[in-house]
């Protein structure tokens, strides 16, 4: 069972919003842990999309947001484009009799109708 | 600005050893507040962190793998390496090297990653 559940796939036609969710397992001690999410485009490096669950860095469209409520997390796209089809994972950490581990999300595929 | 670039073989017979390589330009690896880091991505998979080097040459590893890799780090040459050794055709994956702060956990930048294929 993975720490981090999201939907496997969402879609929306150009201009539309749409919201991925990212829910932390019960099992896991982490609630309160920051989420970050990244986006993965076949042939270019994965690009940090929001850290600290809220945070956009610096040239990062503001079309793209966070948000996070209890063991659930959320990145929504408003303004969908075409260049958002992608894949995004969220992360976070966790604990472990080792100490703490990075952990991803299961990810989700966005396609632009 | 920072930039980080995997290399090595992309092609491992099973059972052997992995061994990839991240440069880091625009940047140090001597740096205090930064974890370095290797993720991967099997075909048709999620992305699963492997593990990171503290520039002192401290490393944790992800406990599912913690038996066969090893991170180290050059600070001479601004490169960190990954060594995965008794490989088998699971371990084929897009292999990414990224820089990760100590205070906030998360990843950037990344490399464009390197496709590495387990196969005799």
């Amino acid at each position: 069972q993975s720490v981090l559940t999201q939907p496997p796939s969402v879609s929306g036609a150009p201009g539309q919003r749409v919201t991925i969710s990212c829910t932390r397992s019960s099992s896991s001690t982490g609630a309160s842990y920051d989420v970050h999410w990244y986006q993965l485009i076949p042939g270019t490096a994965p690009k940090l999309l929001i850290y600290d669950n809220t945070n956009r860095p610096s040239g990062v469209p503001d079309r793209f947001s966070g948000s996070k409520s209890g063991t659930s997390a959320s990145l929504a796209i408003t303004g969908l484009q075409s260049e958002d089809e992608a894949d995004y994972y969220c992360q976070s950490y966790d604990t472990s009799l080792s100490g703490w581990v990075s952990v991803f999300g299961t990810g989700t595929k966005v396609t632009v109708l | 600005q920072v930039d980080l670039q995997e290399s090595g073989p992309r092609l491992v017979r099973p059972s052997e050893t992995l061994s990839l390589t991240c440069s880091v330009s625009g940047g140090s690896v001597r740096s205090d507040v930064h974890y370095w880091t290797w993720i991967r991505r099997p075909p048709g998979k999620g992305l699963e962190w492997i593990g990171y080097v503290y520039y002192s040459g401290t490393a944790n590893y992800n406990p599912s793998l913690k038996s066969r890799v090893s991170i180290s780090i050059d600070l001479s040459k601004g490169q960190f390496s990954l060594k995965l050794n008794s490989v088998t055709a699971a371990d084929t994956a897009f292999y990414y090297c990224a820089r990760q702060p100590t205070r906030g956990l998360w990843f950037d930048p990344w490399g464009q990653g390197i496709q590495v294929t387990v196969s005799s």
